[in-house]
């Protein structure tokens, strides 16, 4: 089955930083990457997404590049603010398939904490 | 405001109840999921219903048994639980057969006593 590997586990940065986490899968054959920011006490929430025939998509101050030859996606942030504080989970599908739902695995999770 | 309603927010039972959870969605999804997850950890699936048909049983014990009376409910009826247990349940649906997020419930709080 697919495993992700996600990194750092936690993060600090400086308000105004850019903060940057990293996932590897193994499945080959896995073509949408999805990522949730989930706050404290609250539902997971889908902040950004890619197929695997996109390289890289961005969405303000949220990027997501993906290498599908290394195996390897990553969340960019930029100009960080306090309301970024969060932990955020990648996630990887082989979708498109009917029937079943969509499997997703995720990665372990990345504590983000802006500081002012 | 949440696409994905579930009921209740809090669930505190004794390992002798039985109880119910309960999800509700409307933006027409046919594929419906359980996910059960602890402090600090990612989710961890439990089961994945398709066209209100149960597709994906991660070898959950029996003390948990889901139910999809149609296509925009799924229950999660419980018994005999243990303290360990205790976690935030999710309740999840998403489109069938394509490269489609999951859309996630605010969850419920459950503590097994």
């Amino acid at each position: 089955g697919e495993n992700v590997e996600q990194h750092p586990s936690t993060l600090s940065v400086q308000e105004g930083d850019s903060a940057v986490i990293k996932c590897t899968y193994s499945d080959s054959a896995s073509n949408y990457f999805p990522w949730y920011k989930q706050e404290l006490g609250k539902r997971p929430q889908l902040i950004i997404d890619i197929r695997s025939n996109v390289g890289e998509k961005k969405d303000q101050r949220i990027a997501v590049t993906l290498n599908k030859t290394a195996k390897h996606f990553s969340l960019h942030i930029t100009e960080t603010q306090p309301e970024d504080s969060a932990v955020y989970f990648c996630a990887a599908i082989r979708g498109g398939l009917t029937g079943g739902g969509n499997k997703l695995t995720f990665g372990t999770g990345t504590q983000l904490k802006v500081e002012l | 405001d949440t696409e994905v309603t579930q009921t209740p927010k809090h669930l505190v039972m004794g390992m002798t109840n039985k109880k119910s959870l309960k999800c509700e969605q409307h933006m027409g999804h046919r594929a419906m999921y359980w996910y059960k997850q602890k402090a600090k950890k990612p989710p961890e699936l439990m089961f994945v219903y398709s066209y209100e048909k149960l597709s994906i049983n991660e070898s959950v014990p029996s003390r948990f048994s889901p139910e999809c009376p149609n296509s925009s409910l799924l229950n999660l009826h419980l018994h005999a639980l243990q303290p360990e247990d205790s976690a935030l349940y999710l309740c999840a649906s998403s489109q069938e057969g394509g490269l489609s997020p999951l859309h996630f419930g605010n969850g419920t709080r459950l503590t097994v006593t």
